[in-house]
């Protein structure tokens, strides 16, 4: 079967600290991996694809196959870091598109 | 144009009537997608669309029917509407099998 697992409803941090967000998946393949990220009132947005290995406003994540993990992390928390992530998979797809299977999302809340 | 452009943002509806959502990009996405996101839920996949064709339907009910009459514009018709289905429904695009854009959503409440 093919799950996005996020442990975490919420997460709650001071500024400045360290952050993980988890993410574990369950797919038989080489999936694709996202994480997307919604701040209050705006759209749901892109942040991460495993493939790019980029660090954007600052957060990274890893994909460990091993594990089936992909958890998001910051080595410093901001305020304006608060918001909803999803973690998401995409199974390798023909046909010009792709299914995201979303993670049922983790609060992040970064206090002052 | 990097936006996916959703209308109405609030839509407010009986159970006997019918409406319309519409989405619209520009990027030259040939992918297109119909997602529901019920409050705190994550989005739930309805419809993809792919060069114009419906390439995946989720079983979603009869009482919602896609339609994508070009490449760059996506329509959601609505009819016969149930209480249960007041949601967020949101449009995306992909570059084929790219990362999705998604628009702000259309907010619709059932009477």
């Amino acid at each position: 079967a093919q799950r996005v697992t996020q442990p975490e409803k919420l997460l709650s941090v001071f500024k400045g600290a360290p952050v993980e967000l988890k993410c574990n998946y369950s797919y038989s393949g080489s999936p694709e991996l996202f994480w997307y990220v919604q701040y209050s009132r705006q759209r749901l947005q892109l942040l991460l694809r495993h493939i790019s290995r980029e660090s954007i406003k600052g957060f990274t994540a890893d994909l460990n196959k091993g594990e089936t993990s992909f958890h998001l992390k910051k080595p410093f928390a901001q305020e304006e870091d608060s918001a909803m992530y999803y973690c998401a998979l995409s199974p390798p797809l023909s046909g010009g598109y792709n299914k995201l299977i979303f993670g049922a999302g983790t609060r992040l809340a970064v206090h002052p | 144009d990097t936006e996916v452009t959703q209308t109405p943002k609030h839509l407010v509806m009986g159970m006997t009537n019918k409406k319309s959502l519409k989405c619209e990009q520009h990027m030259g996405h040939r992918a297109m997608y119909w997602y529901k996101q019920k409050a705190k839920k994550p989005p739930e996949l309805m419809f993809v669309y792919s060069y114009e064709k419906l390439s995946i339907n989720e079983s979603v009910p009869s009482r919602f029917s896609p339609e994508c009459p070009n490449s760059s514009l996506l329509n959601l018709h609505l009819h016969a509407l149930q209480p249960e289905d007041s949601a967020l429904y949101l449009c995306a695009s992909s570059l084929t099998g790219g990362p999705q854009h998604f628009g702000d959503g259309t907010r619709l409440s059932i009477l």
